[in-house]
């Protein structure tokens, strides 16, 4: 079944750890996104991508980076996780601009 | 770029009554305008979207109506259920065709 999916679901890490957040598609989008987002509140854009190769920054991106080697997967590296990093984190895809993003089920982050 | 608020922040209906939600966007480039609903604990799913050469969208319950002149767009749920409670997601497109969000409404439906 067509889906994008992120890996860990939940993960407890201390301040100063390198930490990196999969997400891997199976939708054939060329899009992909990062958000974070505190629980039920608005959804911040940290990183995006056009496509292979191609990245760009988004609100909350200086602490963070992201790679595109592979059109299916999107990961987010936090070189230096800080408990102001604790959040959800939200994969998302979408085939192309201006259409609707299709979310990954998150991945909820806690620094300590 | 784009800013796109959304009012209420909080609602709550009884069962059976139409919930409203709105959004006004600033960038006269914006030309797609999705809904998401988000149930706690669980990603944000679509639920409707309108293209700016549309003025209104219906999908059983739910309809969205679009006045580009005013630069403002809302959710229409009607019949409402005790499932349709969650938090609501406007947003928009700028020119950079990046969406945008609102800052989401806690929608209650009382039974």
């Amino acid at each position: 079944e067509a889906d994008i999916y992120q890996t860990p679901r939940y993960l407890v890490i201390g301040t100063g750890k390198k930490i990196t957040l999969e997400c891997s598609q199976t939708m054939g989008h060329d899009k992909m996104y990062w958000y974070q987002q505190d629980p039920g509140m608005e959804l911040h854009l940290i990183h995006y991508s056009y496509g292979v190769n191609s990245t760009e920054k988004g609100d909350l991106s200086s602490e963070s980076t992201v790679s595109r080697i592979r059109t299916e997967h999107f990961p987010l590296t936090l070189e230096s996780a800080r408990p102001s990093h604790t959040s959800q984190y939200l994969c998302a895809s979408s085939p192309g601009p201006a259409t609707g993003l299709f979310f990954g089920s998150g991945t909820q982050l806690s620094v300590l | 770029g784009e800013n796109v608020e959304q009012h209420p922040s909080t609602l709550s209906v009884q069962e059976g009554d139409s919930a409203v939600i709105k959004c006004t966007y600033s960038d006269s480039a914006s030309n797609y305008f999705p809904w998401y609903k988000q149930e706690l604990g669980k990603r944000p799913q679509l639920i409707i979207d309108i293209r700016s050469n549309v003025g209104e969208k219906k999908d059983q319950r739910i309809a969205v109506t679009l006045n580009k002149t005013a630069k403002h767009f809302s959710l229409h749920i009607t019949e409402t259920q005790p499932e349709d409670s969650a938090v609501y997601f406007c947003a928009g497109t700028g020119s950079a065709r990046q969406l945008t969000f609102g800052s989401g409404t806690q929608l209650t439906v009382l039974p």
